[in-house]
């Protein structure tokens, strides 16, 4: 079983829609988990970073469930430059070190 | 302030050659990182520094060695070149911060490398 799992997608979602991805992550000690944007031949970029509280930024908001270790995102009135690849990425702080684990992402295609 | 670059952009080896992959950061982070991106496998940790002159393995450090000979640099290098190490290698550092009693952590990417082997 992978460390962090995504639905790959593609999610074709027309401009205005709402959409939500999740994420399911198998290290229970994992301490922080963020949302990054990749697009098509480029590098990722962080989104946001997810707290136990949930958090929203504009139109993204993401959720953090710890008992049942899924992550989630939300996006709210999609536009056309939505378009990317988010990929999940849990972080585990062990013995002094971070260590980085991502998922394969999910396909975004918003459509006019 | 450039943030982290890596050069060069696009290269083409024959198997057996060598070549190092330079990445550059200007933003006094202590971590940086190499990862692989292959499709449908997601990015996947080579090595990583957590400072000047220390280096670690990652997830999938075979067939790859690494320098942190300057806080601002981390090389990667292939000694033999090989077919599967045809890739998109990105190169990451990064920083931490503390806001309302929590600890955060944040990432920066270089633009990749394009890699490959034939």
């Amino acid at each position: 079983r992978k460390e962090v799992e995504q639905d790959p997608g593609p999610f074709n979602v027309p401009e205005g829609a709402t959409v939500a991805f999740n994420c399911t992550y198998s290290n229970s000690a994992s301490q922080s988990f963020f949302w990054y944007r990749q697009d098509c031949r480029k590098e990722p970029k962080l989104l946001m970073s997810v707290y136990s509280s949930g958090n929203e930024d504009g139109r993204f908001t993401a959720q953090l469930n710890r008992a049942s270790q899924y992550i989630s995102l939300l996006i709210r009135d999609s536009k056309l430059s939505d378009s990317a690849t988010y990929l999940c990425v849990v972080n585990t702080y062990t013995s002094g070190t971070y260590k980085y684990i991502f998922g394969t992402g999910t396909r975004l295609k918003v459509l006019a | 302030n450039a943030g982290v670059t890596q050069t060069p952009k696009f290269r083409v080896l024959k198997t057996g050659q060598s070549m190092t992959l330079l990445c550059a950061q200007d933003m006094n982070h202590e971590y940086m990182y190499w990862y692989r991106q292959d499709p449908g496998m997601g990015l996947r940790l080579i090595h990583y520094s957590v400072g000047e002159g220390t280096t670690a393995k990652g997830e999938v450090p075979d067939g790859y060695n690494v320098s942190r000979l300057k806080k601002q640099n981390f090389l990667l290098g292939l000694e033999s070149a090989a077919p599967s190490q045809t890739s998109v290698y990105f190169c990451a550092s990064s920083r931490t911060w503390t806001s309302g009693g929590a600890r955060s952590h944040e990432q920066f990417f270089g633009p990749g490398t394009r890699l490959t082997v034939l």
